[in-house]
């Protein structure tokens, strides 16, 4: 079975220091990855995805992850954080098994930024 | 396209009562999804159309769900005899089926508030 776990269900940066959100991934199969952002009364936004090309995968608004297999890990980081990046964070797995395409997400992760 | 548009984006039912739910994907999309987020908790994966067809229910989705996509554009999810475990963010996303495509949309999602 796939599955994702969020390492941190809240982390808490100042404004101008680096973001780091921990999700390890547990796959039978070479995984889709997801980092997806959810602000509040707004829809789910991608914010970048990895399929098995390039390990570092360079997303939207200075965010980026690079997916690990000896660790299991695909961690998202931005160097410097925005007051804008407080938000929900989810990593997500592509169920690989059917091919149905569904997502499997993990608990979220809120970040919150503080002046 | 304007992206996925959910209708309503609120709505609060009294126990019992039956509720339905519109999900207008993005026009050239064959993949729509259904997920149910509650409080504090990532999405899950509810039910899944190719076109027209339902291809895949999760075993959250009860008795009293129903979904369809009759022509394979917009689709319905409908509670019957609602209970408060339902309060619920439904949110609905399509896709289109193609390989090494990973492009998921979601929409805003429609807030189910049983009291």
């Amino acid at each position: 079975a796939q599955s994702v776990t969020q390492l941190d269900s809240h982390v808490s940066v100042s404004e101008g220091t680096p973001v780091l959100l921990r999700c390890n991934y547990s796959s039978s199969y070479s995984p889709s990855l997801f980092w997806y952002v959810q602000h509040p009364n707004k829809g789910l936004q991608l914010l970048l995805k990895y399929t098995s090309a390039a390990t570092l995968v360079k997303g939207i608004n200075g965010f980026e992850a690079e997916f690990k297999k000896s660790e299991t890990s695909f961690h998202l980081t931005k160097p410097s954080a925005h007051m804008s990046d407080a938000a929900e964070y989810f990593c997500v797995v592509r169920h690989g098994s059917s091919n149905t395409g569904k997502l499997i997400f993990g608990q979220g992760t809120t970040l919150q930024v503080k002046p | 396209d304007t992206g996925v548009s959910q209708n309503p984006r609120h709505k609060i039912t009294k126990r019992g009562q039956n509720v339905t739910f519109r999900c207008d994907p993005i026009s050239e999309h064959n993949r729509l999804y259904w997920y149910r987020q509650t409080l504090g908790q990532g999405p899950e994966f509810l039910t899944y159309f190719q076109n027209e067809a339902q291809l895949e229910k999760s075993r959250l989705l009860s008795d009293r769900f129903s979904a369809e996509r009759p022509k394979g554009s917009f689709s319905t999810l409908e509670i019957q005899r609602t209970e408060q475990g339902d309060s619920a963010m439904y949110l609905c996303a399509s896709s289109l089926a193609r390989t090494g495509n990973y492009g998921y949309t979601f929409g805003s999602g429609t807030r189910l508030t049983v009291v």
